[in-house]
């Protein structure tokens, strides 16, 4: 059983159109992290997220983490084909342990 | 800096023979990680250290796996005797203290044991 449930697996889009991948579990976070892996390289750190209805916003991308620290959000507006990747979350039970990943959303963006 | 840097980058080697990934951590950083990705199980924690100690190693998936941290700048994941289940792309990553501060990833090394 997955700790961490990613929706949707895939996802394929045109260039313009908006998104938004889940990141689900019935466990409490101290915080979530998003990260964006491309392919032959290892993921890359988007944003952390530590209180619960906490909203943050990197450019076109906006994270929102879950009142009860449960899930978060990634929303994309006017996705590019740059944005393609796998989108992982990632999580800490508590400060200072090991964060636990998500399987990812595999985005794929065409112009 | 360099960021984390994994060696070798690519591995691929005969069932039974001995496997050795080898990792630089960020200087600075006190947290090193050692992961495991597959497609059928995404990214699995093997084993990570605070200040080159063994924090939790639960994850390591049986006796013929090991890992070391001589020193704050080295790491190495050995697998003895390797088998075609092994096969995966493994990533070391770094941290800089507690809290919720997030990983730096190395490149990866994606081992094939045939």
């Amino acid at each position: 059983t997955q700790l961490l449930e990613q929706s949707p697996q895939f996802l394929s889009i045109q260039e313009g159109e908006n998104l938004t991948v889940y990141c689900n579990s019935s466990s409490v976070f101290s915080s979530l992290q998003w990260y964006r892996q491309e392919p032959g390289e290892g993921p890359v750190l988007l944003v952390t997220v530590v209180t619960g209805g906490e909203v943050k916003k990197l450019k076109r991308l906006t994270f929102q983490f879950g009142d009860a620290r449960k899930d978060s959000s990634l929303h994309i507006t006017a996705a590019q084909p740059g944005d393609t990747g796998l989108y992982l979350c990632a999580g800490a039970r508590q400060a200072g342990t090991a964060l636990i990943f998500g399987k990812g959303t595999t985005l794929s963006v065409s112009s | 800096d360099a960021g984390v840097i994994q060696s070798p980058r690519h591995e691929v080697t005969e069932m039974g023979q001995e496997v050795t990934l080898r990792c630089k951590p960020i200087s600075g950083h006190d947290y090193l990680f050692w992961y495991r990705q597959t497609m059928m199980r995404g990214l699995e924690l093997l084993i990570y250290f605070n200040n080159n100690v063994p924090i939790d190693d639960s994850g390591m998936p049986e006796d013929r796996f090991s890992a070391k941290m001589p020193n704050a700048s080295f790491s190495t994941l050995k697998i003895q005797p390797s088998e075609p289940r092994d096969s995966a792309v493994y990533f070391c990553a770094s941290s800089v203290g507690k809290g919720n501060y997030g990983y730096t990833f190395g490149s990866g090394t994606r081992l094939t044991v045939v």
